[in-house]
This record gives C-alpha cells, structure tokens and sequence, in this order.
C-alpha cells in the first residue's frame, strides 16, 4: 500500500453514461498525475496538477473528459458518454514537490459495455 | 519511433538465474529513469530510479545506465518465480515530471 487510494476500484457502465473515479493522494503530496493504461500497454499520461492548478493536459484527454482538483487535495476524474474504447485501468499517482518518485495508487478498472 | 522501447518478452529464465531487461529511449533530453514492477490486475510498483551514468544497486536488483547511448536496463539476481511480472521503464522527459512508460517486458522465473 502506498498511501494512494483511489475509489472505486472497478466500474461497469454502459456505453453512453458518465463515470466519476476519486482519487486521494499521499497527504503531503501536492502533485498528482492521472494515468490511463489498457492491456499490453504501459501507462500513458493523462494530466497533471500542482496543488488544484491543472497545468498540464494529454492530447489523449478529449472533451469528455475533465479532471479537477478543487482544494488541492483529493482529484477527481470525470469520462461523459462514455465509449467501449474507454475501457482501461485509469491511475492515479502522486509526488511531493523535492521528491524524484511517484506512487500509484491502485487504480480504478473500468469497463464500458 | 516511440520515446521509450521495450522488448514485450516474455523472458523466460530459471530460478536462481539473472534476469535481464532492457530499455532504450529516444530523447536525448530525458532526466531520471525508473523501473517498475506489475503484476496481472495491479498498479505499478517502484523498484528503483537512476539519473546518473553508472549502476545503481539495491538489493537483488541493479540499475545501469548509459545516456551516450540512450539505454537502461534492470539487472535481477537470483530470480525468484515471485519475481515473475511486467517490468515497465519510465522516464520523466520536462519539468512536468510526467512519466513516460515503455510497453513492459513480462519476465517469467521458472522453479
């Protein structure tokens, strides 16, 4: 266990309905990064914050997707009208600001019918 | 060409043997480097990190890297079947410190 939680941690939807994952980082942590991964694949980045500033998004990330981060702690990622080819293991990990490494957490599997 | 290659595998070796897994990236201006561990239906897990030229070590595993000629790889000691996953190389390539994985390479250690 590495301090990260993530909620829930499998979710079946169908196509055309919207998903809301939760993701609670390492309490000292202030960056936290949004990763999607689907099978024989390594896991691509998706967005980043630094406190609740979301500075950065992947290209991967289209509009029905939003991430937030509101008070600088929890995260949360929403997928609108979700499509099968959203399928995936979506993590979440965290870093301090002078540290080199990321904890995952242990990821929320989604599954779009 | 993607950033970060990886042999997919699987590697087989036997127990007790050394494993050995590579990893090569294409931007020359890519900063530390990681290995993960992942097991089926899991998240990754750090095994350790490198941002110097060299080996790093750290118990059975060592970390070498050599940035002239854009590798790093993962050496395992005395493999053990519990040691049986997919490696996953990273890189952190901007100051976002985003991750940049490989595809793995799934190592099996035969008893």
């Amino acid at each position: 266990d590495t301090g990260v939680s993530q909620d829930p941690r499998h979710k079946i939807t169908k196509r055309g309905q919207n998903v809301t994952f939760r993701c609670d980082p390492i309490s000292e942590h202030n960056r936290l990064y949004w990763y999607r991964q689907t099978l024989g694949q390594g896991p691509e980045f998706l967005t980043y914050f630094q406190n609740e500033a979301q500075l950065e998004k992947s290209r991967l990330l289209s509009d029905r997707f939003s991430a937030e981060r509101p008070k600088g702690s929890f995260s949360t990622l929403e997928i609108q009208r979700t499509e099968q080819g959203d399928s995936a293991m979506y993590l979440c990990a965290s870093r301090s600001g002078g540290g080199e490494t990321q904890y995952f957490g242990p990821g929320t599997r989604l599954l779009v019918l | 060409q993607k950033e970060v290659e990886q042999n997919s595998g699987p590697l087989s070796v036997p127990e007790g043997a050394i494993a050995s897994l590579n990893c090569t990236y294409s931007d020359r201006g890519s900063q530390s480097f990681f290995w993960y561990r992942q097991y089926s239906g899991k998240s990754p897990e750090l095994i350790m990190f490198i941002y110097s030229n060299g080996d790093k070590e750290d118990g059975r595993f060592t970390a070498q890297l050599n940035k002239a000629s854009q590798y790093v790889s993962l050496l395992i000691r005395d493999s053990q079947p519990s040691d049986s996953a997919t490696y996953l190389c990273a890189v952190y390539l901007d100051s976002s410190y985003k991750l940049i994985f490989g595809s793995g390479t799934r190592l099996l250690v035969r008893p």
